[in-house]
């Protein structure tokens, strides 16, 4: 099975700083990567997903992630904080069985 | 696009208590179903998945059971509740050939 370690489980940016999440993923190259976002009390939203298409992927909100093979990392970017980005970030891979391997998640917070 | 839903969307019940939770997914034919459950500080955990009616894979033993008894319809079920069954459960369906997972709300789970 894969593993997905996310590097920090919290975050703090100021508004309109660059956000940076880490994702780290096991060696074997998963064909898909996502990354979510949960916003408290509710569900994940899909925020992007890795097809090999392109290695940077744009999302939704102005969230974008790159794959690096050589690095085994798919890293999500916003290079602007906004205070509605104050939620919790979750990187997954596809596994085998139709199954996603998910990260411990990475909450943001942002400060005015 | 796929909808999901969830009910209920919040549930208090006292240990030894039956569960029924119900998921039901809209705009897709043949999905695969999941149950996932987060606690407090412990991430996502798959509990249960489904590629068919009648198909049900589980991935942790525990006093919970999931059906299917329907296409879009995945029910999760508990004949006695304990302590340790208080968390966020999330419904997820991934719509055929899509290879990827959409959430539904969750429900928010109190055993008291």
């Amino acid at each position: 099975a894969q593993s997905v370690t996310q590097l920090g489980s919290h975050v703090s940016v100021s508004e309109g700083a660059l956000v940076l999440l880490r994702c780290n993923y096991s060696s074997s190259v998963p064909p898909y990567l996502f990354w979510y976002v949960q916003y408290p009390n509710q569900g994940l939203q899909l925020l992007l997903k890795y097809t090999s298409a392109a290695t940077l992927v744009k999302g939704i909100n102005g969230f974008e992630a790159e794959f690096k093979k050589s690095e085994t990392s798919f890293h999500l970017t916003k290079p602007s904080a906004h205070m509605s980005d104050a939620a919790e970030y979750f990187c997954a891979v596809s596994d085998a069985d139709y199954k996603l391997s998910f990260g411990a998640g990475t909450t943001v917070t942002v400060r005015a | 696009s796929q909808t999901i839903h969830q009910w209920p969307a919040t549930l208090v019940q006292p240990v030894g208590s039956p569960l029924s939770l119900e998921c039901t997914v809209e705009g897709t034919s043949n999905p695969n179903l999941y149950w996932y459950r987060q606690a407090a500080g412990r991430g996502l955990q798959l509990l249960f998945y489904s590629v068919g009616i009648g198909q049900i894979s589980s991935e942790v033993p525990q006093n919970l059971s999931a059906s299917r008894p329907q296409d879009r319809q995945f029910i999760l079920s508990s004949k006695k509740l304990l302590l340790s069954d208080s968390g966020f459960y999330l419904c997820a369906a991934e719509g055929s050939g899509t290879d990827t997972q959409y959430f539904g709300p969750g429900t928010r789970l109190t055993v008291l």
